[in-house]
């Protein structure tokens, strides 16, 4: 079974700060990929980023960082200098590769609120 | 950039009334996926279809839902009997064979009342 857990519901921060968002995930399998969604308030899901199980490196985009950790299976999303426009609701992701389906389950989302 | 497109942005329907729900995929792309955002909500997986059929389908997808490919193009989620609850955002998806990038189109509003 796959399992993605983002404990933290919502944060709030003011600006300029960083903020790191938490992603633990759960699976049996070997090959599988990771996610991050960020979700404006216009509803749609912005892709930020793909991580698959063989590649451990972290990634660094701009102010956005991610470390993957397959010994704590966790994959987290650290946000430097946030701005106010990184407000929004963030999902992380799972896809599993051992079918055809691959279908991606989510996470329940870190709503993070950055204040000016 | 190819993009999924959906239609429409926002729907509102009365209770028990049929939707459908229209998602043109990338063309290329042989997967596709419905998921299911109730507001506030986490977003859920519905269904996933390849070479014609549901291939997997999560324990929300019951008899009032069903997914068709009527040609080479559309990809369609009929609610047939609309309840409350099913107002949500939906989302379509598809992906490139042994692609694990997925492509989502920005999502249908769906109101029952």
């Amino acid at each position: 079974a796959q399992k993605v857990t983002q404990a933290q519901t919502e944060i709030s921060v003011v600006e300029k700060e960083d903020v790191t968002l938490d992603c633990v995930y759960e699976t049996r399998d070997t090959t599988y990929y990771l996610f991050w969604y960020k979700q404006p308030p216009s509803g749609e899901l912005v892709f930020l980023i793909r991580r698959n199980s063989f590649d451990e490196q972290n990634e660094i985009s701009g102010r956005y960082s991610w470390n993957f950790q397959k010994s704590t299976s966790s994959f987290n999303f650290t946000i430097t200098a946030s701005q106010v426009v990184d407000s929004a609701v963030y999902f992380c992701a799972l896809s599993v590769l051992g079918n055809n389906n691959n279908d991606m389950r989510f996470g329940a989302g870190t709503r993070l609120t950055v204040k000016p | 950039e190819p993009e999924v497109t959906q239609t429409p942005s926002h729907q509102v329907t009365q209770m028990g009334q049929e939707v459908i729900l229209r998602c043109v995929p990338i063309s290329n792309h042989l997967y596709f996926y419905w998921y299911r955002q109730i507001l506030g909500q986490k977003v859920e997986f519905l269904v996933s279809f390849y070479n014609n059929e549901i291939s997997e389908k999560s324990e929300i997808f019951d008899d009032q839902f069903s997914v068709e490919r009527p040609d080479g193009s559309n990809f369609t989620l009929k609610i047939r009997s609309t309840k409350l609850e099913d107002s949500a955002m939906y989302f379509c998806a598809s992906r490139h064979r042994g692609g694990a990038g997925y492509t989502f189109g920005s999502g249908t509003r769906l109101t029952v009342v």
